[in-house]
């Protein structure tokens, strides 16, 4: 049973450009997290999702980032005309469905995208 | 004040010592996880609890949900323990996370 995947595990972009970070949840999970360590900074939240459905995107910056998570496929986090702000480590999680009830399921972290902003 | 403190920020222990690490939280939580982050690595859940204590090899972690307090102790540490262990609380929808401790065992 294989872990959360991300992809790609380094990535480089030049001012302006734009990024996409891949995450493939365990098998079985249905809930994907984001959330972006900053340099010499801690972990944050960025944006949970469902399939198919945003459910609290609070840590979301407000211009050039948005988040899905499609029926089929992985979630994809997307920075558009990125700048060396942007630089951090992006990890994605994964946990099981809740079945609607206010029970807390562990969460399992991928192994993080590395982004450079040149 | 942070939602989650942690306390020490560093720590550097000789191999074979008993080491405490300390979190303490001021919102109300479902669910307290202990992290392990290798420097440029991943990270790696040790534990998810909401009472009492959980132990794993030589790890154990405590929660005292009426003090808002959690311990993650290491017995007998070992130079590979060498990482950042960080706290998160899990409220609502997301984690909440603490600043880390960097732990350094020196053999």
């Amino acid at each position: 049973n294989a872990g959360v995947m991300q992809n790609p595990r380094h990535l480089v972009r030049r001012r302006g450009q734009e990024a996409r970070l891949r995450c493939s949840p365990m098998k079985g999970h249905s809930h994907v997290y984001w959330y972006r360590q900053l340099p010499e900074e801690g972990l944050k939240f960025m944006v949970y999702l469902q399939k198919e459905n945003i459910i609290d995107e609070s840590g979301m910056p407000k211009e050039r980032f948005s988040a899905e998570f499609p029926k089929e496929g992985p979630s994809i986090l997307r920075i558009q005309q990125v700048v060396r702000g942007d630089s951090a480590a992006y990890f994605c999680a994964s946990s099981p469905r809740d079945r609607g009830t206010s029970r807390a399921y562990e969460q399992y972290f991928g192994p993080g995208t590395r982004l450079t902003v040149t | 004040k942070n939602e989650v403190e942690q306390s020490p920020q560093n720590l550097t222990a000789q191999e074979g010592e008993f080491i405490t690490i300390n979190c303490s939280y001021s919102v109300g939580i479902s669910a307290l996880h202990w992290l392990q982050q290798h420097p440029g690595g991943g990270i790696v859940s040790l534990f998810m609890l909401s009472s009492g204590k959980k132990k794993h090899g030589r790890l154990i972690a405590t929660i005292n949900i009426q003090e808002k307090h959690s311990s993650l102790h290491i017995t007998a540490s070992h130079p590979r323990d060498s990482a950042v262990y960080i706290c998160a609380v899990m409220g609502g929808n997301k984690l909440v996370f603490g600043a880390g401790t960097i732990l350094r065992v020196k053999s």
